[in-house]
């Protein structure tokens, strides 16, 4: 079977930088997804790691390990609106399928 | 930038009544779209990928006599519950993808909220 492991939930201060890891075991694996999904809202693409290493994107980052079957997304400068969920997903193959984890409530405090 | 709707935002139905919920690539033709459903509070289930013109893929578990899916054009995709009961209420979203990003972005409908009575 296929899964990823997300801790439940995080708590932060407003303007702090939090951590979210991601540790996966899948049949496949082309690359790794972050995305973002409010209450009730759609997910919303937050980056992508193919490769080995960071990437940055504005406030958030996104780091992979593919040997070590790991990945974390980096928040900095945290801000209220940033209180949601935060999904890893491995994009399984070339027909772009996606299986998400479990899913990390984030809350921001003033 | 891409965008994907979906119809109805939400349902309520009957049980043993059908229902159809319809998923529209708006400024982009997608190949393939994706279904999922999602329980309050947990993580997104993929149920079935749809492709244009051929049959969908369904995901281990997922009943496809019961969840008929159709992408009869380069931009619609339909997901019909069939004889839908109380246990069927969940959160419905699907997406799309460009199929040539990089980064295999998906682009993700708003979802459909389905009450079963």
């Amino acid at each position: 079977g296929q899964s990823l492991e997300q801790p439940s939930e995080v708590t932060a201060v407003e303007g702090a930088i939090v951590q979210i890891n991601c540790t996966y075991q899948t049949s496949g694996f082309y690359g790794l997804s972050w995305y973002q999904q409010h209450d009730g809202g759609a997910p919303t693409f937050l980056s992508y790691n193919a490769l080995d290493g960071l990437e940055e994107t504005g406030r958030f980052s996104s780091f992979l390990s593919r040997s070590d079957s790991y990945g974390y997304l980096l928040l900095q400068e945290l801000q209220m609106k940033d209180s949601a969920s935060y999904f890893c997903a491995v994009v399984m193959d070339s027909s772009y399928k996606l299986i998400f984890g479990s899913g990390t409530r984030l809350l921001v405090r003033p | 930038g891409a965008v994907v709707s979906q119809h109805p935002s939400r349902v309520i139905c009957k049980s043993g009544t059908s229902v159809k919920i319809e998923c529209r690539s708006l400024d982009f033709q997608a190949t393939t779209m994706f279904w999922y459903r999602q329980f309050p509070k947990q993580s997104l289930m993929l149920m079935a990928t749809s492709n244009e013109g051929s049959k969908a893929t369904y995901e281990q578990g997922v009943e496809k006599d019961k969840f008929l899916i159709n992408h009869a054009s380069l931009t619609l995709s339909t997901l019909t519950v069939t004889s839908a009961h109380p246990e069927d209420s969940s959160f419905y979203i699907c997406s799309a993808t460009l199929g040539v990003a990089w980064d295999n972005e998906q682009f993700f409908g708003p979802g459909t909220r389905l009450t079963v009575l």
